[in-house]
């Protein structure tokens, strides 16, 4: 089992609409769950970050972590064609300068105008 | 744009071959991460250099090794390269106190072996 799973998509919903991703991990240690929106042909850039469980807003993205769970999900409210990209779930157990991350396999997502 | 920088952007060479990935992190940056993305596996750390020292490897192939120099950049060197090494190879940096998440990625090198 890897220790991180996403669901690779692909995934197509018109403009406007709510978009849910997520992530399923079996590492109980993990205490840090990010989210990584990449471009076509570009690198990773953070999106989002929770620190252990609850939930997090910034503007139209929700991240959400269930550690009893073991589930984390992030939500897109009011979609839109910018939006489309390969969304990467990433965890950590660990703080400072041994922070390497582990990866889900990424969603690609496609919002179609 | 992350501030992070690779070097070359593309780099097609044949099965066999030594190749050398460059990296320079963000100013200031004193930790640098490389990682590999391919289909097959997505995106899997490697190995993580901090203020020239190996702090912490992944899954990093014993045909590729790095170092890390005192300007802080970074090189990936990747040596009797196999047609399944093509790949993204990607270097991400942070600072010495950084969390986790404050690695900030740079754009990558598209490696394709023939």
């Amino acid at each position: 089992q890897k220790e991180v799973e996403q669901d690779p998509g692909p995934l197509s919903v018109p403009e406007g609409a709510i978009v849910s991703l997520n992530c399923t991990y079996s590492n109980s240690a993990f205490q840090y769950f990010m989210w990584y929106r990449q471009y076509s042909r570009k690198g990773p850039e953070l999106l989002m970050y929770t620190y252990s469980s609850g939930n997090k807003e910034d503007g139209r993205f929700t991240a959400q972590v269930d550690k009893s769970s073991k589930y984390i999900s992030l939500f897109i409210r009011d979609s839109q064609p910018s939006d489309s990209a390969t969304y990467l779930c990433a965890m950590s157990g660990r703080r400072g300068s041994q922070g390497n991350l582990i990866f889900g396999k990424g969603t690609k997502l496609s919002v179609k105008p | 744009d992350s501030g992070v920088t690779q070097t070359p952007k593309h780099l097609i060479t044949a099965t066999g071959q030594r190749v050398t990935l460059r990296c320079s992190p963000r100013s200031g940056d004193l930790s640098v991460y490389w990682y590999q993305q391919s289909l097959d596996q997505g995106l899997q750390f490697l190995i993580q250099y901090y203020n020239g020292e190996e702090r912490a490897k992944g899954n990093i192939l014993e045909r590729f090794s790095a170092q890390q120099f005192p300007d802080l950049h970074s090189e990936l060197n990747l040596s009797s390269l196999e047609l399944g090494d093509s790949a993204l190879y990607f270097c991400a940096s942070s600072d010495s106190t950084g969390t986790p998440y404050e690695q900030y990625f740079g754009p990558g090198t598209r490696l394709t072996v023939t």
